[in-house]
């Protein structure tokens, strides 16, 4: 089963702007982690934050993490044609494999010129 | 190529056949995952190897799907008896230590 939601499910949005997607999640967690999706392939690591951690930055991509309400979001700042992608959070547990990673329902960004 | 392979990338399965899906993760990675992405959704974990041993197992979703990596390094994912609720997208994924996964392109698996 999922682990959360994300919303939106879909974000259309021209080259330039901002994208904000966000994530929420229903157990505790070690880390968060967002990946990026292209049509036809794998997954790709973007970033990932901590549980004592609140907010990163990579590039042009930032990340907030709320561990009090369980959720996430991930800004992604003068998006490019080549952002478009899906974009997953992903969560590993504190019990189990610690490592297994437990995926959101993914945000499609659509970025136009 | 120092990525993750996945063979083949499509199949084509009449119900009732058997399959079997081969991942090759980048060399050296002890941790080897499965994951199972259906249509829209994000990928659902099904199994989990540390070298050769299957420490997890616990996201298979029937005793048809069977997994293996027998010297710790390729891995094969084999599903009996298809159902047609086995359509799905295979994904590989390894990783070095705890947290970051490579993925590879994933075997699209079609049953009819």
């Amino acid at each position: 089963s999922q682990q959360g939601e994300e919303d939106p499910q879909a974000l259309s949005i021209q080259e330039g702007e901002n994208a904000t997607m966000n994530c929420s999640y229903k157990t505790s967690i070690n880390n968060l982690q967002w990946y990026r999706q292209n049509s036809g392939r794998g997954l790709v690591h973007l970033i990932l934050i901590r549980s004592n951690e609140r907010e990163k930055h990579s590039g042009r991509l930032r990340v907030t993490l709320d561990t009090s309400k369980k959720s996430s979001s991930l800004l992604i700042t003068a998006s490019r044609a080549a952002d478009t992608a899906s974009y997953f959070c992903a969560t590993d547990g504190l019990t189990g494999t610690a490592s297994k990673l437990t995926f959101g329902t993914g945000t499609r960004l659509q970025v136009t010129l | 190529g120092a990525g993750v392979s996945q063979s083949p990338r499509y199949k084509v399965a009449k119900r009732g056949q058997d399959v079997a899906l081969r991942c090759d993760p980048i060399s050296g990675h002890v941790s080897l995952f499965w994951y199972q992405q259906a249509l829209g959704q994000g990928p659902e974990f099904l199994t989990y190897f540390q070298n050769e041993a299957q420490l997890d197992k616990s996201g298979l979703p029937s005793d048809r799907f069977f997994a293996e990596r027998p010297e710790g390094s390729v891995s094969t994912l084999k599903i009996q008896r298809t159902q047609q609720e086995d359509s799905a997208v295979y994904l590989c994924a390894s990783s070095s230590h705890a947290y970051e996964q490579y993925f590879g392109p994933g075997t699209r698996l079609t049953v009819t």
